[in-house]
């Protein structure tokens, strides 16, 4: 157990919705970070957050938001889903400490699939 | 923008046997970290090593260490004693300094026959 939590599991939506995906980092951790895995683009740097402000993006779609709150749990918010956004979506953190480990811990993923 | 190849989408061992898996990357970075995660069919992404690219000395960590060429950007797994738990995907990854997104691989599908 990585210590990152990944809520849902799973995900069935339809094609024009919108979902959210939460992610609870290992405590102490300030940094999260979102990736997607998809069986065409691999595995994917999506966005980060460091202590509530957002610190790094990827190839994030204009559909796709991110926000960290203050209790550091981390929500990426989905819209105007297609068909191409089924996929695994990763939740990583790290400590990001002055001792420059970044190790990035991962959740078990959100399976998406959009119908 | 930096760049990482797996040039094997698959590779088989068997059990007991010692396998390497093959890492290049690229980068103008000289502060850096390379990683390897597992990604068995549960899908977690599970951490295997890490190597610091200011330290000249490989990482090892139980059956599992790295042969890492700087000069040549270069960076691989080699398992020893090949277990049937070690059947996964493997992904390579870099990241830069601190706190910076991983970019992965294209990762290697190991098969353990016994």
């Amino acid at each position: 157990d990585s210590g990152v939590t990944q809520t849902p599991k799973h995900l069935i939506t339809a094609t024009g919705q919108r979902v959210t995906l939460r992610c609870s980092p290992r405590s102490g951790d300030l940094s999260v970070y979102w990736y997607q895995q998809s069986l065409d683009q691999g595995l994917q740097f999506l966005i980060q957050y460091y202590n509530g402000e957002e610190r790094a993006k990827g190839n994030i779609l204009e559909r796709f938001s991110a926000q960290q709150f203050p209790d550091l749990h981390s929500e990426l918010n989905l819209s105007s889903l297609e068909l191409g956004d089924s996929a695994l979506y990763f939740c990583a953190s790290s400590v990001d400490d002055q001792a420059g480990k970044n190790i990035q811990y991962f959740g078990a993923g959100t399976r998406l699939s959009v119908l | 923008a930096q760049t990482v190849t797996q040039s094997q989408p698959e590779m088989s061992v068997q059990e007991a046997e010692t396998v390497t898996l093959s890492c290049t990357y690229d980068t103008s970075e000289s502060d850096y970290y390379l990683f390897w995660y597992k990604q068995p069919p549960s899908r977690q992404m599970i951490l295997v090593i890490r190597q610091e690219a200011y330290k000249q000395q490989n990482a090892t960590e139980n059956r599992f260490s790295v042969n890492f060429q700087k000069a040549a950007k270069s960076f691989s797994l080699k398992i020893s004693d090949s277990q049937l738990g070690d059947a996964a995907m493997y992904f390579c990854a870099y990241s830069g300094p601190s706190g910076s997104r991983l970019t992965f691989g294209e990762g290697t599908q190991l098969t353990v026959n016994p």
